[in-house]
């Protein structure tokens, strides 16, 4: 089954400092994978997806950027932070090539909660 | 644009009360729809889907077409029911998938 694996669970950042979170993905490939944040009191919020080795579609503007460097890994970046960018992180994937409806199915991580002091 | 509306953030019921957390999508093609849930320190996992037809934990969800509605349903809630929900809908073809906001049901003793 597919995992992910996402990393650090729980980060404290000062301003202006910069910021990588890592998420990879094990037992399945060409997945499209998502970062999303989710803000205190807010729902799930699409930031970023890929559905392939350096394609990245954003779907906000915002402080943050992804990569995609590897088809199993998936990269959210920030040069400064902003205390505004505080909120939880989640990686989710979903399985890429040919799968039926009943396997179109979202995998996610743990999560990286994010703390910009 | 493809879009799945939660209209409410904040649901709150009595335990044995019926329940419906509200779904409504924007998609001109042929939707699928599912329901998550994330339950309190765990992660976001897959509740049921529209196209199994299937009860899962005594929730259930039906399609309407007509009014672009998924709406999550169940008769009798329970404490352990208290949860964040997602709508989702997955574009079959761009195999791409946009969440709702989410609803924090709280099921109350």
């Amino acid at each position: 089954s597919q995992t992910i694996h996402q990393w650090p669970a729980t980060l404290v950042q000062p301003v202006g400092s910069p910021l990588s979170l890592e998420c990879t993905v094990e037992g399945t490939s060409n997945p499209n994978l998502y970062w999303y944040r989710q803000a205190a009191g807010r729902g799930l919020q699409l930031l970023f997806y890929s559905v392939g080795i350096g394609q990245i579609s954003s779907e906000v503007p915002q402080n943050l950027s992804a990569s995609r460097p590897q088809d199993r890994q998936f990269i959210l970046s920030s040069k400064k932070l902003l205390l505004s960018d505080s909120g939880f992180y989640l990686c989710a994937g979903l399985r890429g090539g040919q799968g039926s409806f009943l396997e179109t199915e979202a995998f996610f991580g743990q999560g990286t909660r994010l703390t910009v002091v | 644009a493809q879009r799945v509306t939660q209209p409410e953030k904040l649901l709150s019921v009595f335990k044995g009360a019926p329940v419906e957390l509200k779904c409504n999508y924007s998609y001109s093609g042929s939707p699928e729809l599912f329901w998550y849930v994330q339950y309190s320190r765990q992660r976001l996992q897959l509740l049921l889907r529209h196209i199994s037809r299937e009860s899962i934990k005594g929730f259930t969800a039906d399609l309407n077409k007509g009014e672009t509605s998924f709406h999550l349903k169940k008769p009798f809630a329970q404490e352990e029911d208290s949860a964040m929900y997602y709508c989702a809908l997955s574009l079959y073809n761009n195999n791409d998938m946009r969440f709702g906001a989410g609803t924090r049901l709280t099921v109350k003793p």
